[in-house]
């Protein structure tokens, strides 16, 4: 069975700090993929980023950056340089190498970002 | 670029009421999902479907759920006799298979629900 752990329910901080989201991931499998999406306040899901279990290279996309650790078992996701907009729920997903498969969620982590 | 549509974006039914909810996915896509999403909880899955038929559910698709390709285009999600906790947003979702797979699920926007 896959399971994707979210340990923090919420986080706050002030503009312009980095911030770190952390996700651990269980699955049985050798071929998956993670994935993050962000849920701002008007209810959509936004994708963000995915990463097949075979590329543990780490990626930057502007100020957002993930750290994968098949080690460890952790997809982290950092915002680096934090602003207002970025207030906004993040889930970390994992989803199995098989068509169909579904895509399991963590809780989320509520991010909000204050001026 | 290719989206996945849902509606209505938002219904009201009252309890005991059958609700239908609306989406196309993306035209050349083979696999369709549902997720829920209860206010303020996690996005959890319902049901994928692939030709004509479910491939996986969870737990809480229970008989109450049904879902159908009634044409080529829409994936609709049907609750018969709504209760108070169907109330959520449900989202959408499919994804392509084949050379080149991804493993991404594209979602709707989502429709709420909410039952009085």
């Amino acid at each position: 069975a896959q399971k994707v752990t979210q340990a923090q329910t919420e986080i706050s901080v002030v503009e312009k700090e980095d911030v770190t989201l952390d996700c651990v991931y269980e699955t049985r499998d050798t071929t998956y993929y993670l994935f993050w999406y962000k849920q701002p306040p008007s209810g959509e899901l936004v994708f963000l980023i995915r990463r097949n279990s075979f590329d543990e290279q780490n990626e930057i996309s502007g100020r957002y950056s993930w750290n994968f650790q098949k080690s460890t078992s952790s997809f982290n996701f950092t915002i680096t340089a934090s602003q207002v907009v970025d207030s906004a729920v993040y889930f970390c997903a994992l989803r199995v190498h098989q068509a169909g498969t579904a895509l399991i969620f963590g809780k989320g982590t509520t991010l909000s970002v204050s001026s | 670029e290719p989206e996945v549509t849902q509606t209505p974006s938002h219904q009201v039914t009252q309890m005991g009421q059958e609700v239908i909810l609306r989406c196309v996915p993306i035209s050349n896509h083979l696999y369709f999902y549902w997720y829920r999403q209860i206010l303020g909880q996690k996005v959890e899955f319902l049901v994928s479907f692939y030709n004509n038929e479910i491939s996986e559910k969870s737990e809480i698709f229970d008989d109450q759920f049904s879902v159908e390709r009634p044409d080529g285009s829409n994936f609709t999600l049907k609750i018969r006799s709504t209760k108070l906790e169907d109330s959520a947003m449900y989202f959408c979702a499919s994804s392509a298979t084949g050379t080149g797979w991804t493993g991404e699920l594209f979602f709707g926007e989502g429709s709420r629900l909410t039952v009085l």
